[in-house]
C-alpha cells in the first residue's frame, strides 16, 4: 500500500462545478496534513494546511478524518484557474525525523 | 523577498558528466531538501538535511551527493552513477521539518543529451 495514496484523475468539470478530491495515508501517527497545488512543469505551491476541525478558504474546503485516516478538498464554483494538479501531503514524523510524503497528485481540467 | 533559489533552470548534460544543481534560500530555514519529479509521477525525496553539516539519504540517493557548508545552501550533485538523471528537480525548505509545510524553489529541468 502507498503511504499516500490519491485517485490520479483527471476529473474533467465544467465550470461553475463542485468537485471533490480524497486522499489516503498509511499512517495513523501522521501530524500534521497539507494540499498544494503544482501547475503544468512548475513547483509545487501551498494552498492550504489541513486541520481536523476542517478548514475553509473562499471557494476550498479541507477536512480529515484521522479515524479513517483520509483527507478531502472541496473546491466550489470551478474556475478555469482552478486546473492544475493536486497533492495531498502528510507529515509522518515529528522532531528531527519530520519530512513530508507527497501523493502522486489528482489532476483537474476545468472546462468551459 | 525572502524565497528560495534554484539555477539553472534548464541544464542539458552528456552522458558520463557530473553536474551541480545549486539551491540557495533566505529564508532562514534549517530544513533542506531535494526532489525528483519524473513526467506523470509524485515527488521522490533524494536526500535532505536538518542541520548545517549533516544530510540524510532519502528514499533515492543511489547517484547523488550534497553538501551543506551554509544554512543557506544546499547543492546537489548529479554523478555518473545515476542511471537515468533525466528529470525535473526541486529544492525545498522548511523551518521545522515540516509542520508548516515546505516552501519550494523553481525547479531545474535536467536533460542527458
Amino acid at each position: 500500500r502507498k503511504e499516500v495514496e490519491q485517485d490520479p484523475g483527471p476529473f474533467n468539470v465544467p465550470e461553475g462545478a463542485t468537485v471533490a478530491f480524497n486522499c489516503t495515508y498509511s499512517n495513523s501517527a501522521s501530524q500534521s496534513f497539507f494540499w498544494y497545488r503544482q501547475d503544468c512543469r512548475k513547483e509545487p505551491k501551498l494552498l492550504m494546511s489541513v486541520y481536523s476541525s476542517g478548514n475553509e478558504d473562499g471557494r476550498f474546503t479541507a477536512q480529515l478524518n484521522r479515524a479513517s485516516q483520509y483527507i478531502s478538498l472541496l473546491i466550489r464554483d470551478s474556475k478555469l484557474s482552478d486546473s492544475a494538479t493536486y497533492l495531498c501531503v502528510v507529515n509522518m514524523g515529528a522532531g528531527t525525523a519530520s519530512k513530508l510524503t507527497f501523493g502522486t497528485g489528482t489532476r483537474l481540467q476545468v472546462t468551459l | 523577498d525572502g524565497g528560495i533559489t534554484q539555477s539553472p533552470k534548464y541544464l542539458f548534460r552528456k552522458e558520463g558528466q557530473n553536474v551541480t544543481l545549486s539551491c540557495e534560500q533566505n529564508l532562514n530555514h534549517d530544513a533542506m531538501y531535494w526532489y525528483r519529479q519524473d513526467p506523470g509521477q509524485g515527488l521522490r525525496l533524494i536526500y535532505y538535511s536538518q542541520i548545517v553539516n549533516d544530510f540524510q539519504k532519502g528514499d533515492i540517493a543511489e547517484g547523488y551527493s550534497v553538501s551543506r557548508e551554509k544554512k543557506e545552501s544546499f547543492p546537489l550533485t548529479v554523478t555518473s552513477a545515476q542511471k537515468n538523471p533525466t528529470a525535473f528537480y526541486l529544492c525545498a525548505s522548511s523551518m521545522d521539518g515540516g509542520g508548516y509545510g515546505y516552501t519550494f524553489g523553481s525547479g531545474t529541468r535536467l536533460t542527458v543529451v
